[in-house]
């Protein structure tokens, strides 16, 4: 069974201090890691994926980094409006029903920010 | 501009009542999703249907029945609603084949008293 562990559960950072966000997982044939951001009373909103190790992707003060069995979500000099919780999730690849785009979610980081 | 619209955005009931949520998506995606979310925030997929034709379906009691009019529209109806059932329903869309990730509604929580 797909399995997607995120750590730490929480995370409280002051403004300007860098970190890193993980997502460990098992899946047979990944055919994508996902990172969502979701707001309090909010959807998740996309913001990156990942198909094969060693592919990074940035976005402003984001950098997300894939390994074979774990992926990392680094903010650096964050701000306070990158408080949200910080969802991770893998896509199986394969034939039937799986290929149609099932997403197992990890059960996030909360993320908040001190100004 | 909304991509993807739930409607209402909240429902309170109780139990024993029949609901329907709706879902609408203007990103002419093929792949709509319902995702129930709990009060640990844990997401966790519900119902696939890729051009009309149900596609995932993972175990969801059968008082839950998806329907999907057209490609762009998914609805969930809930008979016989349990205190259980309370919780955030997220409805999602995506393109099969070309892009897999997927994008959400804001959600619609739904409390069972």
């Amino acid at each position: 069974e797909d399995q997607v562990t995120q750590s730490p559960e929480a995370l409280r950072l002051q403004e300007g201090e860098s970190s890193s966000l993980n997502c460990s997982y098992t899946v047979s044939g990944l055919r994508g890691l996902f990172w969502y951001r979701q707001d309090p009373g909010k959807g998740p909103e996309f913001l990156f994926t990942l198909y094969s190790a060693g592919e990074e992707k940035e976005k402003e003060r984001l950098k997300a980094t894939l390994t074979k069995k774990e992926s990392f979500l680094h903010i650096t000099a964050p701000k306070p409006e990158d408080s949200a919780t910080y969802l991770c999730a893998v896509q199986k690849g394969g034939a039937g029903g799986t290929s149609y785009g099932k997403l197992t979610f990890g059960q996030g980081t909360i993320l908040t920010v001190h100004p | 501009d909304t991509a993807v619209s739930q409607t209402p955005k909240y429902l309170v009931t109780q139990m024993g009542n029949d609901k329907s949520i709706k879902c609408e998506q203007n990103l002419g995606h093929d792949t709509m999703y319902w995702y129930k979310q709990d009060s640990k925030k844990f997401l966790k997929i519900m119902f696939s249907y890729n051009n009309k034709e149900l596609i995932i379906n993972e175990t969801v009691p059968n008082r839950f029945s998806p329907k999907s009019p057209d490609k762009a529209h998914l609805n969930l109806h809930i008979n016989s609603l349990e205190l259980g059932d309370s919780a955030v329903y997220f409805c999602a869309s995506s393109q099969i084949g070309t892009a897999y990730e997927q994008y959400f509604g804001p959600g619609t929580r739904l409390t069972v008293t």
